[in-house]
């Protein structure tokens, strides 16, 4: 099963664009990225997924490399309700499920 | 609103007593899932159901039995097998079963052992 690696936590100013990195050296060819996020004690909230191109949405956008072994998270003015675990994720290609690390917190400062 | 509701949103079990949580939703998925989540870990996949009357084990699915009898409800039972319950247990759903299909969430239902 692919394995994805993210740092343990992150800060990031009011305001600012929060990127959060993702290492995914051993993901296979039809496998894809996912980007969820949680609030404690509530169930995640999915935010963006993609195969090989980038994708953009109202949340955020999502840059994935070209040989895509690492990709990158971004919220473009983030505010302090962006403060929340961020799970970089994908899903197996045998049953397609999706495989869970321990995810990024980060804490949006005024 | 359409969505996933989970209940109750808390739960307290006594030593050898089964217990069911429910999980119902309106958005007309196909496919539906319960995870397991312990502190400050990532979600562990228990069961999941493709389409109604059908339903897979998931990573750690003993212990605990599921039903798909309609397709808005997925009840999970954790029973007297499960010697380590105490966790935070959350559904979702799919509008199908695959690759390209981002699951949605209810908000949990957190169990805990007398």
């Amino acid at each position: 099963d692919a394995k994805t690696t993210q740092p343990p936590s992150m800060d990031c100013a009011e305001g600012r664009a929060a990127n959060l990195p993702c290492n995914h050296s051993t993901i296979s060819g039809n496998e894809y990225v996912y980007w969820y996020r949680q609030i404690h004690s509530q169930g995640p909230q999915y935010i963006i997924h993609g195969l090989k191109n980038n994708e953009t949405n109202e949340m955020a956008s999502l840059i994935i490399t070209e040989d895509r072994k690492s990709s990158t998270l971004i919220l473009p003015h983030a505010t302090l309700r962006d403060t929340a675990v961020y799970y970089c994720i994908v899903n197996r290609d045998s049953n397609y499920q999706l495989i869970w690390g321990a995810g990024t917190k980060l804490i949006i400062k005024p | 609103d359409g969505g996933i509701t989970q209940s109750p949103k808390y739960l307290f079990r006594k030593e050898g007593q089964n217990v069911t949580l429910s999980c119902e939703q309106n958005l007309n998925h196909d496919a539906m899932y319960w995870y397991r989540q312990d502190p400050g870990q990532g979600l562990r996949l228990i069961y999941y159901s493709q389409i109604v009357n059908d339903f897979q084990k998931g990573d750690i699915a003993e212990g605990y039995s599921v039903s798909r009898e309609k397709k808005e409800s997925f009840p999970l039972t954790v029973t007297s097998a499960q010697k380590n319950p105490t966790a935070f247990y959350l559904c979702a759903s799919s509008p199908r079963f695959g690759q390209s299909q981002p699951q949605h969430f209810g908000d949990g239902t957190r169990l805990s052992i007398l």
